[in-house]
């Protein structure tokens, strides 16, 4: 059975400061790992995934992600919040595409 | 990529009504899954609907409760029946990724509210 799970339920960080949201996971097989944001009152935007090809992933919006296999862990970073980045942000883990599983989610607070 | 598009985007409903939502996908897709989303919390797949087959419940939901229609492969509807406030939440429609790295689309989301 995956797993996922996110440290921090809520993160606040300041304007132009690191982010970093992480993310710890679960898997039987290896796994493909992805990263989705939620804007208020829209649905889930894929920001980047994980499928056993590097493991430094780049994503949109300057967001970043490294697996890590001996951690198992796959951390969301970006150099320098900006207010729009402001957001529920979800983890997930797969099975080669199937059996999604979702994280609880971390609200992130960018403070002017 | 799928653009997906759901209806009603947001709804107010009475207790013990039944409200339909609707999710068309621009692209032929196998597979549609219906997740739900409850307030603050996260995803929570409800079934996963295939052309020409019935629905693949999972453990907690009930096809009588949220019975699924998939007359082709880019359409498909979630009702929700017999609504309580317990089912106020955000239900989301989404189809997996063209290719085997398997990234899921999704919808914008029906929030809905039961009174």
């Amino acid at each position: 059975a995956q797993s996922v799970t996110q440290l921090g339920s809520h993160v606040s960080v300041s304007e132009g400061a690191l982010v970093l949201l992480r993310c710890n996971y679960s898997s039987s097989v290896p796994p493909y790992l992805f990263w989705y944001v939620q804007y208020p009152n829209q649905g889930l935007q894929l920001l980047l995934k994980y499928t056993s090809a590097a493991t430094l992933v780049k994503g949109i919006n300057g967001f970043e992600a490294e697996f890590k296999k001996s951690e198992t862990s796959f951390h969301l970073t970006k150099p320098s919040a900006h207010m729009s980045d402001a957001a529920e942000y979800f983890c997930a883990v797969s099975e080669y595409g199937q059996n999604f599983v979702f994280g609880p989610g971390t609200r992130l607070s960018v403070l002017p | 990529s799928a653009v997906i598009s759901q209806k009603p985007s947001r709804d107010i409903c009475q207790r013990g009504t039944s409200l339909t939502i609707q999710c068309q996908v621009d692209s032929q897709v196998t597979m549609m899954f219906w997740y739900r989303q409850q307030p603050g919390q996260s995803l929570t797949l409800i079934a996963t609907a295939n052309q020409g087959s019935e629905a693949t419940y999972e453990s907690g939901f009930v096809i009588d409760k949220f019975p699924i229609s998939r007359p082709n492969l880019t359409f498909s509807t979630l009702t929700v029946s017999n609504m309580s406030p317990e089912d106020s939440s955000i239900y989301l429609c989404s189809v997996a990724g063209g290719t085997n790295t398997g990234e899921l689309f999704f919808g914008e989301g029906s929030r809905l509210t039961v009174l």
